[in-house]
Order: structure tokens, then C-alpha cells, then sequence
């Protein structure tokens, strides 16, 4: 079975130029999250989909950050403009409907450097 | 507000046996989850406890106790792979959904 698939593995931009990463998460799971993981600390949840609906993105800043999960299959998160303060890996992770445990797959994610 | 505490470093030898804590203050609680990172990698589920007790998985063991808003982890027959990072994970809905990740505890594994 595939695993969470994120891609790119690494962007370098300069702040105020706009960026992409793309998940496609494992194949039948309904909930897929991103994650921002700053160094040192551990991943902070950004938006949450069940299928193509945003259940959770209470902590996504609107002003700059999107999200879309068009046809509830893989993923864009977009940051438009960057910051400097946006540096960190983002992680995407997905979950099939109503898990037995608490299992959540992450994908290997996208280490974003802004200049 | 929610928080969670873990000790930011533990260090101990190959074969030996460590316990991380992690205490933990949440609106809502359904259960603590643990996952390994290793440096670059990705977070793996290792083991999840949803009512009071001992959950074994092999060298792994995790611990929670409601009433005392505290779990652990404890990994027995340290191993060199071991090193890693370990988070846990408080599960703050009865969906996957709502997770909270404490900061993490690096483990350090030597000769």
C-alpha cells in the first residue's frame, strides 16, 4: 500500500512570493489534515477535511494561507504571500472514517526555507 | 487552553530501558496517542491508549492514568534506531480529528 505522498520535498522562496504543496493521501482515506511542524516542536494542525469539506481550520491563517480538497481525493495547501515566520516543514496526513485507534499517516512532507 | 509537557531530552544506553512522560491539559479527552520521528522523517503511529492502563506492542509499552491527566511511554531493549523523537498526542474528539501534539522528547541511544 502507498504511502502519504507530499510533494515538493524541499522549496527555497523569497517572502512575498506564493507557494504550493500538493498531498495525495493513501488511497480510501476519507480525512486528510496539514500539519506546520516548527523546529523543536511538534506538528500544529491547520485545517482538517472530511472528504472535500473543511471540518477544522480554525488555526489557518486566512489572510494568506488556502486550502482546497476539490474532489475529496489529494490536496493543495497554498501560502500567498510568504513570510519569513512561514519557514517549517508542512505535513500532510490522512486517517480512514472513524479509525479503530487514533492513527493518523503522515507523509514525509515539504520543508519550506523563505529568504 | 490546551498544553502538553514532555521532557524536551532523554539520553540513555543501548539494552537499557527509558520511560517519557508527557502530562497533559485539555478541553475534551479521549485518549493519548505516541509517535516516533527520526531527524527528516515523517511521524509514525506507534501505539494509542484510550482507557486507563498498559498497552504493549512489542518493546513498547504505553501507559495512561485519566484521573492524573498523564501517560508514558516506555521502550525496553534501547536500540541504536531507537534515537529518535517521540510526541504524544492527546485526541481531543471522538473522530481522529482534533489531536493536539506536544513538543516532542529527542531521545538519544548510546554504545
Amino acid at each position: 500500500e502507498a504511502g502519504v505522498v507530499q510533494s515538493p520535498r524541499y522549496k527555497i522562496i523569497e517572502k512575498k512570493q506564493p507557494v504550493a504543496f500538493w498531498c495525495n493521501p493513501i488511497s480510501g482515506h476519507n480525512t486528510l489534515y496539514w500539519y506546520r511542524q516548527n523546529l523543536g516542536q511538534g506538528p500544529e494542525l491547520l485545517i482538517r477535511y472530511e472528504n472535500e469539506e473543511a471540518v477544522d481550520d480554525s488555526q489557518l491563517p486566512k489572510d494568506r494561507f488556502s486550502a482546497e480538497r476539490l474532489k475529496g481525493v489529494d490536496s493543495t495547501l497554498k501560502i500567498q504571500p510568504a513570510e519569513l515566520g512561514d519557514s517549517a516543514v508542512y505535513l500532510c496526513a490522512s486517517s480512514p472514517r472513524l479509525p479503530a485507534l487514533d492513527t493518523q499517516y503522515f507523509g514525509p512532507g515539504t520543508r519550506l526555507t523563505v529568504l | 487552553g490546551q498544553s502538553l509537557e514532555q521532557p524536551s531530552e532523554v539520553t540513555a544506553v543501548e539494552g537499557a530501558i527509558v520511560q517519557i512522560n508527557c502530562t497533559y491539559q485539555t478541553s475534551g479527552f479521549y485518549g493519548l496517542s505516541w509517535y516516533q520521528q527520526h531527524d527528516g522523517g515523517a511521524p509514525t503511529f506507534l501505539s494509542y491508549n484510550g482507557l486507563d492502563g498498559l498497552e504493549e506492542t512489542g518493546r513498547f509499552s504505553s501507559f495512561l492514568s485519566r484521573s492524573d491527566s498523564y501517560g508514558y511511554l516506555l521502550l525496553q531493549e534501547l536500540q541504536m534506531k531507537d534515537s529518535a523523537s517521540y510526541f504524544c498526542a492527546v485526541k481531543r474528539e471522538t473522530n481522529a480529528g482534533k489531536s493536539t501534539f506536544g513538543d516532542g522528547t529527542t531521545l538519544t541511544v548510546k554504545p
